[in-house]
């Protein structure tokens, strides 16, 4: 099986551009969420969409948003780039039933902002 | 709010050795508990969970570890440590209906030859 897939795997923007981050979950998941890793940190919760309605929000600016598609695959958009939105962004997918809720991570995607 | 603590940066082993990684959570009802392993410019491997049940849960490449409620910790052990072990660790924590896994800094295991 496919594990959580995450396209493009590094980019490169400059400040004030816009991004999108793509995702596919494994299959059979329902429940995709994001996460923002700094260098040196632990990841950070953005955001978790559950039947392609958003569940929860990290605290994190405006300039986030994401959605999720019929197929269960999301997208996070990132707008008016900052040199801090530097990191690596994490999609996980789980069942989210009772006993299986641990999330399974992509390989992440390298954002550079510069 | 849920919040995990990994007090120490770095933590130094010798092959063979056992290898403890320390996490302790505040959360408020009952604590869904997660440890992570991350190898350089990869995402995060799964690698057990405390749900409920017994404290001392085994998980994958020989990694185990152990639930104290009353001391709110979770820390990571294997008994005898490996070369390849040597990564950054991660433990995380949710509870039950709340989506959101909160996470520790991070451990790196230097695992020394």
């Amino acid at each position: 099986d496919a594990g959580v897939t995450q396209s493009p795997t590094h980019l490169i923007k400059t400040r004030g551009q816009h991004v999108t981050l793509r995702c596919s979950p494994i299959s059979g998941h329902k429940s995709v969420s994001w996460y923002q890793q700094v260098l040196g940190q632990g990841p950070q919760f953005i955001f978790q969409y559950y039947e392609k309605e958003e569940r929860g929000r990290g605290n994190f600016p405006d300039r986030f948003s994401a959605r999720q598609f019929p197929n269960y695959s999301s997208e996070l958009n990132v707008n008016a780039l900052l040199l801090g939105d530097s990191a690596l962004y994490l999609c996980a997918s789980s069942h989210e039933d009772i006993l299986n809720t641990e999330a399974f991570f992509g390989q992440g995607t390298r954002l550079t902002v510069v | 709010a849920q919040s995990v603590a990994q007090p120490e940066d770095q933590v130094n082993v010798a092959e063979g050795n056992p290898l403890t990684v320390k996490c302790t959570y505040s959360v408020s009802g009952n604590p869904y508990l997660f440890w992570y392993v991350q190898y350089p410019n990869r995402g995060l491997q799964f690698l057990l969970k405390y749900i409920t049940g017994d404290n001392l849960v085994k998980g994958s490449y020989g990694f185990e570890a152990e639930f104290n409620k009353s001391q709110t910790s979770f820390h990571l052990k294997k008994p005898s440590a490996l070369v390849s072990d040597s990564a950054l660790y991660f433990c995380a924590v949710r509870t039950y209906g709340n989506n959101r896994l909160a996470f520790g800094k991070g451990n790196q295991v230097v695992v020394i030859p």
